[in-house]
C-alpha cells in the first residue's frame, strides 16, 4: 500500500524566496506531524495536525514557518523569505491516531531543502 | 520537560558482532518507548516499541527491555550485518503529551 509521501525530493532556493514542502500522509491518518532534521542533529518537532487543526504550533522556529492542513489529508508546510539557517531535512510522518499508548508514526522520505 | 539521551555515534563493529546503544530518557508519566532507524537517504521507520516496564520489543533480530528502574531502553542485536548500516534514533512518547521526544541519533557502520 501507498506510504506517506513528500514532494518535492529536494529543493535548492536562493535566500529571501518562498518555499513549500507537500505531505501526503497514508490514507485514513489522522494525525500528521512535521519535523527538521538537521545534519548531525536529531528531529526537531515543528507542528502536528489532528484532523485539520494544529492543537500545538510550539515548534515553528519563527512567524516565517506556517502550516496548513486540508480535507484531512495533504499537508503544505511554508517558510517564507528563507534563510540559510532553514537548510535541512523536512520530514512528515503520519499516524492513525494521535500518539498516546505506543501509537506509530510512518515517516515520508523527507525534502531535502538547501538555501543559498 | 522529557528528555531522550544515546550515546555518541558513529559505532563502528565488524559484521557478526554484538550490537548494543545505549539510550536513557527522563519523562514525566509513563511514557511509551521506541527505536527509530534510518537507513541512508530514507525517512524514519520503527523498529520496535514497548509500551509498559518491563516489556521487551524485538524485531529483525534487534531486542530493546524497557527498565523503569534505570529508565533506560537499550538496543541490542547479537550478531550485526552489514546491511544493519544507518542512524538509529531511541524515542518516547510521554503519556501527557502527544508529541515525541528524539534522542539525536546513533549511526552504526557495519564493515564485512
Amino acid at each position: 500500500g501507498a506510504g506517506v509521501s513528500q514532494s518535492p525530493s529536494n529543493k535548492v532556493t536562493e535566500k529571501g524566496k518562498d518555499v513549500e514542502l507537500r505531505c501526503d500522509p497514508i490514507s485514513g491518518h489522522t494525525a500528521l506531524y512535521w519535523y527538521r532534521q538537521s545534519l548531525g542533529q536529531g528531529l526537531e518537532f515543528l507542528i502536528y495536525f489532528q484532523g485539520n487543526s494544529a492543537p500545538d504550533k510550539s515548534g515553528l522556529p519563527s512567524d516565517r514557518f506556517s502550516a496548513e492542513r486540508t480535507g484531512g489529508s495533504v499537508s503544505t508546510l511554508t517558510i517564507q523569505r528563507t534563510q540559510q539557517e532553514d537548510s535541512a531535512v523536512y520530514l512528515c510522518a503520519s499516524s492513525f491516531n494521535v500518539l498516546r499508548g505506543g501509537e506509530t508514526q510512518y515517516f515520508g522520505p523527507g525534502t531535502r531543502l538547501l538555501v543559498l | 520537560g522529557n528528555s531522550v539521551t544515546q550515546m555518541e555515534g558513529p559505532v563502528t563493529l565488524s559484521e557478526e558482532a554484538f550490537l548494543t546503544i545505549n539510550c536513557t530518557y527522563t519523562a514525566t508519566g509513563y511514557p511509551s518507548l521506541f527505536w527509530y532507524v534510518q537507513y541512508p537517504g530514507e525517512g524514519l521507520q520503527l523498529l520496535l516499541k514497548a509500551t509498559k516496564a518491563d516489556d521487551k520489543g524485538s524485531n529483525k533480530g534487534f531486542e530493546a527491555t524497557y527498565r523503569k528502574e534505570t529508565t533506560s531502553f537499550h538496543l541490542e542485536k547479537g550478531s550485526v550485518q552489514v546491511s544493519d548500516s544507518a542512524v538509529y534514533f531511541c524515542a518516547l512518547v510521554s503519556g501527557g503529551s502527544y508529541i515525541p521526544t528524539f534522542g539525536r541519533g546513533t549511526s552504526l557502520i557495519v564493515h564485512p
